[in-house]
């Protein structure tokens, strides 16, 4: 079946720097991508969303780029501190449908001070 | 509002037991989704609900089942659990404008 994936599954960065942590996805047909943080021992926390109507949307910190051509999606985070520490996933919800999302593996991110 | 809460937040159970994972929500959503996590992997789809009285299977359903008599609560059922169900179990409702609530997770062990 088709899936959400991510090219790296752990990423290491020094407090400060811009971080970027990348996921592809198979299903054309997903009109809805999320991006989600999970802390160790919690549940996941929504961080931004981004519709397939558009490529770029920016939140507090947090930037996610969705190129619907490869299918490929990046979330940015600027000045990491390490707050951010914390599994990384992206989700879609393919045909529309928030209450069944499809998770990928996830990527570690580490901050160090 | 308490959002959404999952009881309880550990268990061990043996071979063959049954139990009830308890999920509720005070949002008045009317979307709840049942997800297991397992080590190093994404949430995976178990089971769904549109509303009270209709549920749906998502990617994992084998082993489980649920109920929605009510919007509030969507309890998840493991009927004879198996080694293979060990995971972090996690409840989450969507309310119509798409946003998604998780709940804190319930950890499951069967030995």
């Amino acid at each position: 079946g088709e899936s959400v994936g991510l090219h790296l599954p752990t990423l290491s960065v020094q407090e400060g720097d811009n971080s970027i942590i990348n996921c592809a996805y198979s299903n054309s047909a997903s009109d809805y991508f999320i991006w989600y943080k999970q802390e160790s021992g919690k549940g996941p926390q929504f961080i931004i969303d981004i519709r397939s109507n558009m490529d770029k949307r920016q939140g507090q910190r947090v930037t996610v780029l969705l190129n619907k051509t490869v299918k490929h999606l990046s979330l940015q985070i600027a000045a990491t501190q390490p707050g951010d520490s914390a599994v990384y996933f992206c989700a879609e919800n393919s045909g529309g449908s928030n209450y069944k999302l499809t998770f990928g593996k996830g990527t570690l991110l580490t901050v160090n001070p | 509002n308490a959002g959404v809460t999952q009881t309880p937040k550990f268990q061990v159970l043996k071979t063959g037991q049954s139990m009830t994972l308890q999920c509720a929500q005070d949002m008045n959503h009317e979307y709840m989704s049942w997800y297991r996590q397992d080590p190093g992997m994404g949430l995976r789809l178990i089971h769904y609900s549109v509303g009270a009285g209709i549920t749906d299977q998502g990617e994992v359903p084998n082993g489980y089942n649920v109920s929605r008599s009510t919007t509030e609560d969507f309890p998840l059922r493991l009927l004879s659990a198996a080694p293979s169900q060990t995971s972090v179990y996690f409840c989450a409702s969507t309310d119509t404008s798409g946003d998604v609530c998780f709940g804190p997770g319930t950890r499951l062990t069967v030995t």
